[in-house]
């Protein structure tokens, strides 16, 4: 079964600091990755998209990594401020004729001053 | 402004009684869908539409119904709600391939007693 599992669930860091989040998926074929942000309540905001053959791409403070051999991503983010507490979405575009989207349940980020 | 609308973000309503969330998209997108967001659980896909008048089931369609007569918009249906149908839903258009962005609507909250 296609799968996306990131880790982890939850994550408490303090403003100005460095974190990573990380996503596995098992989803064959594989067309694209993409991480989320969703800040409660409201629908996801896209913050990068990656093709099997791109590993790495950035949106300012965020950088996402794509190892598409070990089929691993991560999401790291950069001087971290309130506004980045969200929780933050690993998908997974699977090759198939209903141009499928798998997600992941998510890491709750929490930033505080 | 590029969006997604949906209404109403807030419903409470009793069980059987019929309901339709309408959505709505402005950026002439082929492809939308409906989703499901469950405490602990990633969304899950209703249904989709992949143009007018070509709709398909996702992951978890039962209890549902949609119709996709003009491009812009995409209603849900709940002919006859229960009280597993309480979830946060969100309403999503692209252009219509695998790559492209993904754009949300701000989601409707549904309770159902």
């Amino acid at each position: 079964k296609n799968q996306v599992e990131q880790s982890p669930q939850s994550l408490i860091i303090l403003e100005g600091k460095n974190c990573t989040l990380q996503c596995n998926y098992t989803v064959s074929p594989f067309s694209n990755l993409r991480w989320y942000k969703q800040d409660t309540g409201r629908g996801p905001v896209s913050l990068t998209i990656m093709t099997f053959s791109e590993n790495t791409k950035s949106n300012g403070r965020y950088t996402a990594t794509l190892d598409a051999d070990t089929k691993q991503s991560s999401l790291h983010i950069t001087a971290s401020q309130l506004s980045d507490s969200a929780s933050y979405i690993c998908v997974v575009s699977e090759v198939d004729s209903s141009y499928k989207l798998i997600f992941g349940s998510g890491t709750r980020l929490l930033v505080r001053p | 402004e590029a969006q997604v609308t949906q209404n109403p973000r807030y419903l409470i309503t009793v069980t059987g009684k019929k309901l339709t969330v309408t959505c709505s998209q402005n950026m002439n997108h082929e492809y939308m869908s409906w989703y499901r967001q469950d405490p602990g659980l990633g969304l899950r896909q209703i249904y989709y539409s992949m143009n007018v008048e070509v709709t398909d089931k996702g992951d978890v369609p039962e209890g549902y119904k949609v119709s996709r007569k003009e491009k812009r918009n995409f209603p849900l249906i709940l002919e006859s709600p229960s009280p597993n149908q309480t979830s946060l839903y969100f309403c999503a258009s692209r252009r219509g391939t695998l790559v492209d962005e993904q754009y949300f609507g701000p989601g409707t909250r549904l309770t159902v007693t």
